[in-house]
């Protein structure tokens, strides 16, 4: 039972290049987030999903998409990476009310 | 109160040392209030999720109360040990909000062999 497993765990990309962060969990939760984490702005929701096929946007949705054509797994787009997409991404799922997350993805934006 | 906000934002205590941290969320509207513990380099973990006003949670040294009509929980450590050593995120979820979490930005706890 892996649990949340997210990859990439680093990544570098140049600006305006594209790239997806893949996050798979395997205990049959609905509910499934991405946030970033940056110093001193706490956990940040980008998007969320509340099942399969649903997707809807949180606090910071600009710059990013998001699709969940299979419960198990979200995934989280950059079209056009930006230097301010420079952050600690995690994702998160949960079936009773709390929250499950992955190892975290580092990604550079140069 | 709009935001959840947490204090201290850091704290230092020594080994043995029992220490708490305050959580303040809106309350109108509440549904859920959530702890986690946060290691450096690692994800954060869920310590307990309160929902009724009064709730008191335990799990080994760490325990936490509910307070729900003037909004506010309080994380308790007693006997710190270095392992402790950690950042604590409280969250809370409003009720209708297809339970997206409003986080605090955490208490830094680092306790001292």
């Amino acid at each position: 039972n892996a649990g949340v497993t997210q990859t990439p765990k680093f990544r570098v990309l140049k600006t305006g290049q594209s790239m997806t962060l893949l996050c798979a969990q395997d205990m049959n939760h609905e509910y499934m987030y991405w946030y970033r984490q940056d110093p001193g702005m706490g956990l940040r929701l980008i998007h969320y999903s509340v099942g399969e096929g649903t997707t809807a946007k949180g606090e910071v949705p600009d710059g990013y998409n998001v699709s969940r054509l299979k419960k198990q797994n979200f995934l989280l787009g950059l079209e056009s990476a930006a230097p301010s997409q420079t952050s600690v991404y995690f994702c998160a799922s949960a079936g009773g009310e709390k929250l499950f997350f992955g190892s975290g993805t580092q990604l550079s934006v140069l | 109160i709009l935001n959840v906000e947490q204090s201290p934002q850091s704290l230092h205590v020594q080994e043995g040392d029992s220490t708490n941290f305050t959580c303040s969320f809106p309350s109108s509207n509440f549904y859920a209030l959530h702890w986690y513990r946060w290691e450096t380099a690692k994800s954060p973990e869920a310590l307990f999720v309160m929902t009724l006003n009064g709730d008191e949670k335990k799990k080994g040294r760490i325990s936490a109360t509910l307070n729900t009509k003037e909004g506010y929980s309080y994380l308790y450590i007693k006997g710190s040990q270095p392992e402790d050593s950690a950042t604590y995120l409280c969250a809370s979820v409003n009720a209708g909000n297809n339970r997206k979490l409003i986080w605090g930005l955490g208490t830094s706890l680092a306790v001292n062999p």
